[in-house]
Formats: structure tokens, sequence, C-alpha cells
């Protein structure tokens, strides 16, 4: 199985912030590498696909990069509603896996 | 716009079989794979498998022996059976849309998902 790691575990961050969070694979997964957002009590809802293209109706200060083993989710400038655990899943090879998340808690 | 609705029992004796229903809602279930995914309380997510409505299947090795899915195309619904069951399948239980494009797939929507406790 394909391994995912992010860092931070946690972070705290103040409204109007820029925040990055790393996920690395343990092997290449091209841009095959989705991101999630999770809030409390709440299924997960998608966010970006093939590491760098938006769905939808997600608000632009979110942002995905990277490729091969190492990629980035950045929120530019941190709103309330953003507050939440996020993950990211690699689709490159089943089984398809998740990083253990990265929870944003306000500072 | 497509909504996911799981349902099941949300307790479960050790060794017995956990059984799960989602009712597709909005879309034809013949156009996409559905996928489940659980997370234990406080963790990570798990992705459990996938089917099809031609009946092909994509099972997660670690719980393939256990696993089976199946699909009603006549209710919209998606199911999931898990043999010989244990505290360790404790989790929330949700079941997804898994969207494929070219070489890549992702998970949306997801329903609320449906807790389950594996307790005697």
């Amino acid at each position: 199985d394909i391994q995912m790691t992010q860092s931070p575990s946690s972070l705290s961050a103040s409204l109007g912030d820029r925040v990055t969070i790393t996920c690395r694979a343990s092997q290449s997964i091209s841009t095959s590498l989705n991101w999630y957002q999770q809030k409390p009590g709440k299924a997960p809802k998608f966010l970006i696909y093939s590491a760098s293209s938006l769905q939808s109706g997600v608000p632009s200060r979110f942002s995905g990069s990277g490729s091969g083993t190492d990629f980035t989710l950045t929120i530019s400038s941190l709103q309330a509603e953003d507050f939440a655990t996020y993950y990211c899943q690699q689709s490159y090879n089943s089984p398809w896996t998740f990083g253990q998340g990265t929870k944003v808690e306000i500072k | 716009q497509v909504q996911l609705q799981e349902s099941g029992p949300g307790l479960v004796k050790p060794s017995e079989i956990l059984s799960l229903t989602c009712n597709v809602s909005g879309d034809s279930i013949r156009s996409y794979y559905w996928s489940w995914i659980r997370q234990p309380p406080g963790k990570g997510l798990q992705w459990i498998g996938s089917i099809h409505y031609s009946g092909s299947t994509n099972y997660n090795p670690s719980l393939q022996s256990r696993l089976t899915l199946f699909l009603d195309t006549s209710k919209s619904q998606i199911s999931l059976k898990l043999n010989s069951v244990t505290a360790a399948d404790t989790a929330m239980y949700y079941c997804a849309r898994d969207i494929h494009r070219l070489s890549t797939s992702w998970f949306d929507p997801w329903g609320q998902g449906v807790l389950v406790t594996v307790s005697s």
C-alpha cells in the first residue's frame, strides 16, 4: 500500500493567515492526489483533485500543488469557516489511502 | 444533486455480520462507481471498497476476506456486509460517489455517515 504522511498533524493559525499543509507519498504518485476538508461531526468535503485542480464551488483561497511524492495544500487567507481537519488521498494505486489528517485550529 | 444516506444497526456484537445500506438519490446509480469509507472514532479515514453497477468490485486487501459489496439498481441502493466483526471495526461508515476521470478518481459527495459500534 502507498503510505501518505501529512505534516504537521495540527497547527494553530489566526484569521487572515496563510496556511500550508504538506502531504508526502511513500512512492511517486504523479499528480494523483486529492484533498478533503472535514469539520467536526460532518462528512469529509472534496476540495481538490489531481493535485491542483479546484473542485467547482471551492473558494479560490484554496490551492494545491506538487507532483511525484511531495504535495501542498495552501489556504491563502484563513477564514473562520476553514477551521477543520484536512486529509490528502492518493488515487494512483489501489487500495486508495489517506493521510492521517492535519487539524487547523484557531490561535 | 446527488444525495447519499447510509443506514444500518448502530450496535453489532463481536463475531457477527455488519450490514449497511446506502440510498442514492438525485443521480443514476448506473453512472458511477460507489465506495465505502470508514473512520474509527478520533482517527483517520480508511477506504473499504468500491462497486460498479456492472458488478465490478474492488476491495481493500486488508478487509477482502470478510467483505462483500453489492448493488441494487431497482432500489438505487449500495450495500455492505462485513463478516466476523471485532471492536476494531467500530467506526463511522460513509458511502461516497467514486468519480473516475482519465487516470484518476476521487470521492464526491459523501453521505452523512452511520456510526457502528461493535460490542457485546
